[in-house]
């Protein structure tokens, strides 16, 4: 079975620029949520969406948003992009969305921003 | 506000040995805890998971404590091996749906 897939495994951009990022969930699952690591760090929550509604928003600035599909894909978007912005992007899903549960995340997408 | 902290930022440990990895966290309100084994280039791998009703997990060569008293949260890998070299996430959850709060990591490196 395959597991939690995200596209693209590497980007490079340049400040000011915007970004999209893609994550398909395990078949079957119906929750997708986004995580930033920034390297040596801890991921750091920024959404969660469960059944196309957004049920969760992390401390990050409103450059970020995020949406999810009727087939429960998702996309992760980052406007006007800052050197700060450079982060390993992790897409995280689970089979149901209000009640805590195991995560299940996919390899990441580094973003570097130059 | 909620941290989650890990008392050791790296541990090594000969081959063989068995480990243990701590985690200290501060929201009493958590209720649901996530151990996570992440390997270089690659995102984080589910180990084991323990919900605040109970005191100790046991998994495949692993086992997981919780003292609700102290907050604090271990990891525990008998008999290491190369492969478990790796850094290690606790998470916890205080009930918001899946918004989970990392700590800092712990980097293992298992000595042959």
């Amino acid at each position: 079975d395959a597991g939690v897939t995200q596209s693209p495994t590497h980007l490079i951009k340049t400040r000011g620029q915007q970004v999209t990022l893609r994550c398909s969930p395990i078949s079957g699952h119906k929750s997708v949520s986004w995580y930033q690591q920034v390297l040596g760090q801890g991921p750091q929550f920024i959404f969660q969406y469960y059944e196309k509604e957004e049920r969760g928003r992390g401390n990050f600035p409103d450059r970020f948003s995020a949406r999810q599909f009727p087939n429960y894909s998702s996309e992760l978007n980052v406007n006007a992009l800052l050197l700060g912005d450079s982060a390993l992007y992790l897409c995280a899903s689970s089979s149901i969305g209000g009640y805590p549960e195991k995560l299940f995340f996919g390899s990441g997408t580094q973003l570097s921003v130059l | 506000g909620e941290s989650v902290g890990l008392h050791l930022p790296t541990l090594s440990v000969q081959e063989g040995d068995n480990s243990i990895i701590n985690c200290a966290y501060s929201n009493s309100a958590s209720d649901y805890f996530i151990w996570y084994k992440q390997e270089s280039g690659k995102g984080p791998q589910f180990i084991i998971d323990i919900r605040s009703n109970m005191d100790k997990r046991q998994g495949q060569r692993v086992t997981v404590l919780l003292n609700k008293t102290v907050k604090h949260l271990s990891l525990q890998i008998a008999a290491t091996q190369p492969g478990d070299s790796a850094v290690y996430f606790c998470a916890e959850n205080i009930g918001t749906g899946n918004q989970f709060y990392f700590g800092t990591g712990t980097s293992l490196t298992v000595i042959p």
